[in-house]
């Protein structure tokens, strides 16, 4: 049950361009969508997420960008730096969000 | 440390053995969550609790698996007669969550991981 679909499934960037990661939902009863970001042999840390009140969020190079109409938000990463070369989760969770729906995952490559 | 913890880090056992993986979420965390990780996939969720109470488990949880959070703050995931199949990365994860009276604020499900415990089944 993919209930939320991610791509692409890696991504290769040049350092200083910008990573676009897509998502897109199923469930419209999901109100919550972090993004998570994974480093090898470490847990999914929380980098961003945005409820579907709003359009936009931005902290710091990360933005999310949220379209409910089309049930979908992308990941933005402005100025991509060899250091943001991860895996990145999208998800979503239900109001009283006990658990949370991932995506399959964005393996991203910062080229230096 | 403030963070989430789990312990072994990674266990190496052979088919048909018992484990027991331990999680102690951050300490003013309300809700536990076990969630099940394999190579090149995201987290599938597994069970969760409110307190001590185990609210929900997914269909992954077989019989074989059990978890308990006895006294609301750490919890443990144990697997019985484990199987090739079982071996991923299990992370537990902590949330504090809550509508509050009188507040306009909703505190969101913001979990927060450890760093997982990688079972490798022989």
């Amino acid at each position: 049950q993919q209930q939320v679909k991610q791509s692409p499934q890696s991504l290769i960037v040049q350092k200083g361009g910008i990573s676009i990661i897509n998502c897109a939902y199923e469930n419209t009863a999901f109100d919550y969508f972090p993004w998570y970001q994974q480093f090898p042999g470490k847990g999914p840390a929380l980098l961003i997420a945005i409820r579907p009140d709003v359009s936009e969020k931005k902290e710091g190079r990360f933005t999310i960008s949220f379209n409910k109409s089309a049930k979908q938000f992308s990941l933005h990463i402005m100025d991509s730096q060899p250091g943001d070369s991860a895996t990145y989760f999208c998800a979503a969770s239900k109001p009283g969000g006990f658990k949370t729906i991932f995506g399959a995952g964005t393996r991203l490559f910062v080229k230096a | 440390d403030t963070g989430v913890s789990q312990d072994p880090r990674h266990k190496i056992t052979k088919r048909g053995q018992n484990v027991t993986f331990r999680c102690d979420p951050i300490s003013e965390h309300n809700r536990l969550y076990w969630y099940r990780q394999t190579l090149g996939q995201g987290p599938e969720f597994l069970t969760y609790f409110q307190n001590e109470a185990q609210l929900e488990k997914s269909r992954l949880l077989s019989d074989r698996f059990s978890a308990e959070r006895p006294k609301g703050s750490f919890s443990t995931l144990e697997i019985q007669r484990t199987e090739q199949g079982d071996s991923a990365m299990y992370l537990c994860a902590s949330s504090l969550w809550g509508r509050f009276r009188g507040q306009t604020t909703i505190i969101y499900n913001e979990q927060f991981f450890g760093p997982g415990t990688r079972l490798t089944v022989l």
